[in-house]
């Protein structure tokens, strides 16, 4: 199956650890993102990559880190430096430039 | 820098109401996107509209992007028990046409 696949599903992090949040794509997409969603709220970028080795810090960046080292992958490191990390998490990926974006099934982290 | 504003912020009809979502740009966008969420999960891609005044239907949804390609809207005539979700509107970035501006959702909720 082609599609985006994103894992853990659900994750529970004690205060001060970090987690990383895997996501792939077979679709042969050139871009990819990471958006952040809050309950009842909408989509906030957090990170996004157009191609291989290169990504740009969206408009929530902080406390977070990313990776582009192949073009299938691009996981997202929540830090111990965010501060509210209680959220959904949402990936996604594009061919370039303002193509439909197709989103994985989404993470739950909780910080416990 | 762009910013996507919709309204209103929820919306709770009787089945069989029509509903409608209103998508305002503060730039001109190249073409524009609708998703729907639904409780719990992802969001889907529904339409892109790319035209000047371009209207499109899906069986009971229509889309319409209006002449000066700012604005748009969602009309779902005659609301099902199967709309309730959340619809994004988004827009290509200004800058980097791969990166899109969601809107904060319509979230609908439709009473049988």
């Amino acid at each position: 199956d082609g599609g985006i696949t994103q894992s853990p599903k659900y994750l529970f992090r004690k205060e001060g650890q970090n987690v990383t949040l895997s996501c792939e794509q077979n679709l042969n997409h050139d871009a990819m993102y990471w958006y952040r969603q809050d309950p009842g709220q909408g989509l906030r970028l957090i990170y996004y990559s157009q191609i291989v080795n290169d990504f740009q810090k969206g408009d929530i960046a902080e406390g977070y880190s990313v990776s582009r080292e192949k073009k299938e992958s691009f996981p997202l490191t929540v830090t111990s430096a965010q501060k509210n990390p209680t959220a959904f998490y949402l990936c996604a990926s594009t061919f370039f430039s303002g193509n439909t974006i197709y989103f994985g099934e989404g993470s739950w982290l909780t910080v416990v | 820098g762009q910013q996507v504003m919709q309204i209103p912020q929820y919306q709770h009809v009787q089945e069989g109401e029509d509903f409608t979502t209103y998508c305002n740009s503060s730039t001109t966008l190249s073409n524009i996107q609708w998703y729907k969420q639904r409780p719990g999960g992802h969001p889907v891609f529904l339409i892109q509209l790319v035209k000047s005044g371009e209207v499109k239907k899906q069986k009971r949804l229509t889309f319409q992007f209006e002449e000066a390609k700012k604005n748009s809207s969602l009309h779902i005539t005659a609301t099902q028990t199967t709309d309730v979700g959340t619809y994004f509107c988004a827009g290509p970035g200004e800058t980097s046409g791969s990166r899109l501006t969601f809107g904060e959702g319509t979230q609908l909720t439709v009473n049988p």
